[in-house]
């Protein structure tokens, strides 16, 4: 079956990048998402991706895409105190495809400072 | 406009005792899915609702789980007889299509305890 992987636990600096990876199993994920999820509140979907594209930059956040290595980061330039949350990547399969998300064991962010 | 909404936050049960969770979607999204997430562990898929129908349920742990969504509106998770290994949060999500990119809407969550 389809497996999403994420390493646990990132700390940064205040102004600094954070850079958090994924890996996945399923060669048919056509859509990749970031969401984040901050105490006491729901996932807030804060990205996705097409498996078509290689590169997705929205304001602050920077998504890159290695499909080959089933590889997926999510680059947050001048991390603020505000964005440390646990950020959850998540796949999902083509439209004739199941419409659940498989996410991943999500990555806490802890910005220092 | 209002979110996904989930009732309640918090839920404390003993082992063998029912327990009904509410899922109240964004108004107008035929597509409901409940997840949940174990011990800190992946967020995983229980089922996927249509509208009243259930479209995908192949994440369902074991028939001590019923889920209802009559009228196609909000949703009920039942857990009878809930057991220690069913502690967890359990998050409701609505989205309005099923195709392209499908942005799934999530709720706050409700955090259940069995002890």
């Amino acid at each position: 079956g389809e497996d999403v992987e994420q390493s646990l636990f990132l700390s940064v600096r205040e102004g600094d990048s954070s850079v958090i990876n994924c890996t996945y199993t399923d060669s048919s994920s056509t859509y990749l998402y970031w969401y984040k999820q901050e105490p006491g509140a729901g996932l807030q979907l804060l990205t996705y991706i097409f498996s078509n594209m290689d590169m997705k930059q929205d304001q602050r956040l920077t998504v890159l895409l290695n499909k080959k290595d089933k590889h997926l980061s999510l680059r947050i330039a001048d991390t603020q105190t505000g964005d440390s949350a646990i950020y959850f990547c998540a796949e999902r399969g083509g439209d004739t495809g199941r419409r659940a998300l498989t996410f991943g064991s999500g990555t806490r962010l802890q910005v220092q400072p | 406009e209002a979110g996904v909404t989930q009732f309640p936050s918090h839920s404390v049960i003993e082992k063998g005792q029912t327990v009904t969770l509410r899922c109240d979607p964004i108004s107008g999204h035929d597509n409901l899915y409940w997840y949940r997430r174990v011990m800190g562990k992946e967020i995983k898929f229980l089922l996927h609702f249509v509208k009243e129908s259930k479209q995908d349920e192949s994440g369902m742990p074991n028939n001590r789980f019923l889920a209802e969504r009559t009228g196609g509106t909000y949703s009920t998770l039942k857990v009878q007889p809930a057991e220690l290994e069913d502690s967890g949060v359990y998050f409701c999500a609505s989205s309005l299509r099923t195709s392209g990119p499908n942005e799934q809407f999530f709720g706050p969550g409700t955090r259940l305890t069995v002890l």
